[in-house]
């Protein structure tokens, strides 16, 4: 049973500072991880997805990185601004079926003016 | 591209009553998925469909809980004899079939409260 943990539970920064935010995963046989932003009683905002055969994504400010084998996962943001005050889940499937996410408690980010 | 809808977005009721929240997906989407999610935890999987099909159920599911997808298009997940402990964010979600690289898109969920 695929299980996923999120380090650290909460985060506060200055803006303008560069943070990571981690996510390790038990069972590495993935086909994806997925990132995503949940703003207070919302949804999910997808923000990258990484195929297992992939290192890295980026979309603007945003890295993320994967390392399978060490089942690790990073989210890079750089230049943090109030606006990404969010939650940052991850999620991966596991045991080779595709379609079945299970997700982490999450990182409660809080960026400073 | 409208994006992952869900109706209602709040529903309060009382215990011992049936609610019904409806999910209408992503349009060009084969695959739809319903999650559960707690106050300080992520979404739990609950339930996911293949055009019309079922395919797979957790056991979170309860008895209590059936999901439909006629014909393979908007979703809906009926809560019967709701108790206090079903009180949650329901989350609907869909995407393509791929085997990789095609990533879930979340509705705005669906906030249960049971009084």
């Amino acid at each position: 049973k695929q299980e996923v943990t999120q380090i650290p539970a909460a985060l506060s920064v200055p803006e303008g500072e560069n943070l990571v935010l981690n996510c390790s995963f038990t069972d590495s046989a993935i086909y994806n991880l997925q990132w995503f932003r949940q703003d207070p009683g919302k949804g999910l905002t997808s923000l990258l997805l990484i195929q297992s055969s992939q290192r890295e994504q980026t979309s603007g400010r945003l890295n993320a990185s994967l390392d399978k084998s060490s089942g690790r996962s990073t989210l890079y943001i750089a230049a943090s601004q109030p606006g990404d005050s969010a939650t940052y889940l991850c999620a991966s499937d596991s045991g080779g079926s595709n379609y079945k996410l299970t997700f982490g408690k999450g990182t409660l980010l809080t960026v400073n003016p | 591209d409208t994006g992952v809808s869900q109706n209602p977005r709040h529903k309060i009721t009382k215990r011992g009553q049936n609610v019904t929240f409806r999910c209408d997906p992503i349009s060009e989407h084969n695959r739809l998925y319903w999650y559960r999610q707690t106050l300080g935890q992520g979404p739990e999987f609950l339930t996911y469909f293949q055009n019309e099909a079922q395919l797979e159920k957790s056991r979170l599911l309860s008895d209590r809980f059936s999901a439909e997808r006629p014909k393979g298009s908007f979703s809906t997940l009926e809560i019967q004899r709701t108790e206090q402990g079903d009180s949650a964010m329901y989350l609907c979600a869909s995407s393509l079939s791929r085997l990789a690289g095609s990533p879930q898109y979340f509705g705005p969920g669906t906030r249960l409260t049971v009084l």
